[in-house]
C-alpha cells in the first residue's frame, strides 16, 4: 500500500461543478502539500497545511489529522483549472533529514466548457 | 524574478554517456531538490542540499551526483547514463515557509 494515496485517479465534471479531490495517507505527518502540475508539466505549489483548512480564491483545502485525511475542492470550476493535483506528505519520521516530501501520482481533473 | 529555471529543456542521450543537469534560482532559498517523476509514479527525491557547499542522498540516488558549489545553482549529473533513467527530472527549492518551487523540468530519453 503507498504511503500517500489520491482519490479518484481521474475526475471529468463541467464548468462551474464543486470539485473534491481526496488525499488519505497512512504515516505521521508534520505537513501536507497540495500541487498542482499544468498541461505543459510546470508544478505550482497550492498549499502548506498541518492542520485545519486553508483558502485561496476558489480552492480550500482541509485536512483531518485524526482521520490522516485530506481534501481539496475547488468551487465553480473552470476549464482552466484542468491540470493534475498532487498531494504530498512530510513524514513525522526524519527521512532523509526531514527533507523528504512522499508524493501522491495525483488526480487528473478535466473541466468541460 | 526568474524563479526556478532548468536547463535542458530536453536531451536524448545513448546509454553509457554523460550529462549535467542544471538548476538555477534567484530566491535566495536554501533548500533545493532534485527529483524524477514517472508515468504511474509520484515525484522521487534523488539528492537534496540545505545549503551552499552541502549535498546529501535523497531516495533514489544511485546513478546520479550533485553538486551545489554555488548557492544559486544545484547541478545534477549522470555519469554513464541507462534507459532507467529515461524520466522528467525536476528541480526545486523552498523557502522557509516550507513552500515548494518548481522548475519547469527537463525531459530525458536514454536510448
Amino acid at each position: 500500500k503507498n504511503e500517500v494515496e489520491q482519490s479518484p485517479q481521474n475526475l471529468t465534471a463541467q464548468e462551474g461543478e464543486f470539485i473534491t479531490i481526496n488525499c488519505s495517507y497512512s504515516v505521521g505527518i508534520s505537513a501536507l502539500h497540495w500541487l498542482q502540475q499544468h498541461p505543459g508539466g510546470g508544478i505550482v505549489s497550492l498549499f502548506m497545511l498541518s492542520s485545519g483548512k486553508k483558502k485561496h480564491g476558489r480552492l480550500i483545502a482541509t485536512i483531518n489529522i485524526q482521520e490522516k485525511h485530506s481534501s481539496l475542492h475547488i468551487t465553480a470550476s473552470h476549464p482552466r483549472d484542468s491540470a493534475v493535483y498532487i498531494c504530498a506528505v512530510r513524514s513525522r519520521q526524519v527521512d532523509f533529514g526531514n527533507e523528504k516530501l512522499t508524493f501522491g501520482t495525483g488526480t487528473r481533473l478535466t473541466i468541460i466548457p | 524574478n526568474a524563479g526556478v529555471t532548468q536547463t535542458p529543456k530536453f536531451r536524448v542521450l545513448k546509454t553509457g554517456q554523460s550529462m549535467t543537469l542544471l538548476c538555477a534560482q534567484d530566491m535566495n532559498h536554501e533548500y533545493m531538490y532534485w527529483y524524477r517523476q514517472d508515468p504511474g509514479m509520484g515525484l522521487r527525491l534523488i539528492h537534496y542540499s540545505v545549503g551552499e557547499g552541502t549535498t546529501a542522498k535523497g531516495e533514489v540516488p544511485d546513478g546520479y551526483n550533485v553538486s551545489r558549489l554555488k548557492k544559486q545553482n544545484f547541478l545534477l549529473g549522470l555519469e554513464s547514463a541507462a534507459p532507467s533513467q529515461t524520466s522528467v527530472y525536476f528541480c526545486a527549492s523552498r523557502d522557509l515557509r516550507e513552500t515548494q518551487y518548481f522548475g519547469p523540468g527537463t525531459r530525458l530519453l536514454v536510448l
